[in-house]
């Protein structure tokens, strides 16, 4: 599949302060997914974005379809401890796969209060 | 939002035997459903796309005659890993597509010793 570059790997931050991460791709992909994945459990839906350039907001969290339709940048502001988790990137094309997705390595993020 | 179910959540087992984890759509039917691989620390790769009656198509690299994939029902799928080896301790994620939105699995966590 094709790779996402999801960065930074990791994040260590104190509560109430603004996180930013970012991927990007070589390739062009349909619908851009942000997830959110606790330890030891699956990934869960935390925005998706299917417009290239459109802005969504979910909550602290806000995201960014690219114009090239090859990166996105995911926003958390004032940052709460229960935000601790792994987040991924996910880029989506429409194929015989239907909705098989690729996933960037992921920002593994820590909050201390 | 609609629920998949894993089971089991933790399995170990010893190297040779083999081992099958399922995954439900509690809520809603599933025609294909996905199974993908984390190994720690490390991004979600896809390993197979499952089809409800007919066979499951595998992504490059994945071993169908080692990872036998059964789409039984519009509502299960099962992987069982043969003769599984140490280097297939991994967690195994399942997911499904319900109203257009992909939903994950708990997670099934394999060890073989």
């Amino acid at each position: 599949g094709q790779q996402l570059n999801q960065s930074p790997q990791s994040m260590f931050i104190q509560e109430g302060e603004d996180v930013s991460m970012n991927c990007t791709s070589s390739s062009i992909f349909n619908t851009w997914l942000w997830y959110k994945q606790d330890p030891g459990e699956g990934p869960v839906l935390l925005i998706a974005l299917y417009k290239a350039g459109e802005l969504t907001s979910n909550g602290r969290l806000t995201a960014q379809f690219g114009i090239t339709r090859k990166d996105s940048f995911l926003n958390i502001s004032a940052s709460i401890p229960s935000d601790v988790g792994i987040y991924f990137c996910a880029g989506q094309l429409y194929s015989n796969s239907g909705y098989a997705l690729n996933f960037g390595k992921g920002t593994s993020l820590l909050v201390t209060p | 939002g609609a629920v998949v179910s894993q089971h089991p959540s933790w399995v170990i087992c010893k190297s040779g035997t083999s081992v099958k984890i399922e995954c439900r759509s509690l809520d809603f039917q599933a025609t294909t459903m996905f199974w993908y691989r984390q190994f720690p620390k490390q991004s979600l790769m896809l390993m197979a796309t499952s089809n409800e009656g007919s066979k499951a198509t595998y992504e490059q690299g994945v071993e169908k005659d080692k990872f036998l994939i059964n789409h039984a029902s519009l509502t299960l799928s099962t992987l069982t890993v043969t003769s599984a080896h140490p280097e297939d301790s991994s967690f195994y994620i399942c997911s499904a597509v319900a109203a257009g939105e992909l939903f994950f699995g708990e997670g099934s966590r394999l060890t073989v010793l």
